[in-house]
């Protein structure tokens, strides 16, 4: 089974800083997905950045880049020139990819982030 | 415009009552999920399903059932064997395979 662990409950940034959140996770599969989905205070889950792990280079959308260290298995988000409106739950979450067991996500427990003008 | 309804937004239960909370999308999606989320916790799987008349369960299925009778429906009944059922329930739709998950916007199941 997998597991995903975020070791930081809650973290602070000040506008216009740069912030990282932490995400390891735990499996013996060798292939699968890394994602990083942002939940603001509307509840609506939204997609903010994937890692294919068979890809060696870090993902990027914009603000928003990964490291990935997949000796490591170490996913953390980088969000760089926050924005008050970055403020939300942040969840990393994994994926295998199964024929018959369809494309379930496994979620670590949060990051609430918390951007300050 | 595509994309994944829940309702109701809030939802009230009396103990030992099952209720239902409806999933639709327009996606054309195969498969479609149920997550649970409570308070400072993340999301897990209650079923999915990637087909019509076909579903199976995820790690907390038990106090839950459900339906796929077509390809854009998908849903969940909390039976009054679900012993903690007051949470916030995300329903999630994606295509087979290696795909991004599209979320609905969640109930609030609270029991009074």
């Amino acid at each position: 089974a997998q597991t995903v662990t975020q070791s930081q409950p809650e973290m602070s940034v000040q506008e216009a800083e740069t912030v990282t959140l932490s995400c390891t996770y735990d499996t013996s599969e060798s292939n699968y997905y890394l994602f990083w989905y942002k939940q603001p205070p509307s509840r609506q889950m939204i997609l903010v950045i994937r890692q294919e792990a068979y890809k060696q280079q870090n993902a990027t959308e914009n603000r928003f880049s990964v490291n990935f260290q997949k000796a490591a298995k170490s996913f953390s988000l980088k969000i760089s020139d926050s924005q008050l409106g970055d403020t939300a739950m942040y969840f990393c979450a994994f994926m295998t990819p199964h024929n018959n067991a369809g494309n379930m996500l496994t979620f670590g427990g949060g990051t609430r982030l918390m951007v300050k003008p | 415009d595509g994309g994944i309804t829940q309702s109701p937004k809030y939802l009230f239960r009396k103990e030992g009552q099952n209720v239902t909370l409806s999933c639709e999308q327009n996606l054309n999606h195969d498969a479609m999920y149920w997550y649970r989320q409570d308070p400072g916790q993340g999301l897990r799987l209650i079923y999915y399903s990637q087909i019509v008349n076909d579903f199976q369960k995820g790690d907390i299925a038990e106090g839950y059932s459900v339906s796929r009778e077509k390809k854009e429906s998908f849903p969940l009944t909390v039976t009054s064997a679900q012993k903690n059922p007051t949470a916030f329930y995300l329903c999630a739709s994606s295509r087979l395979l290696n795909t991004e998950a599209f979320f609905g916007q969640g109930t609030r199941l609270t029991v009074v």
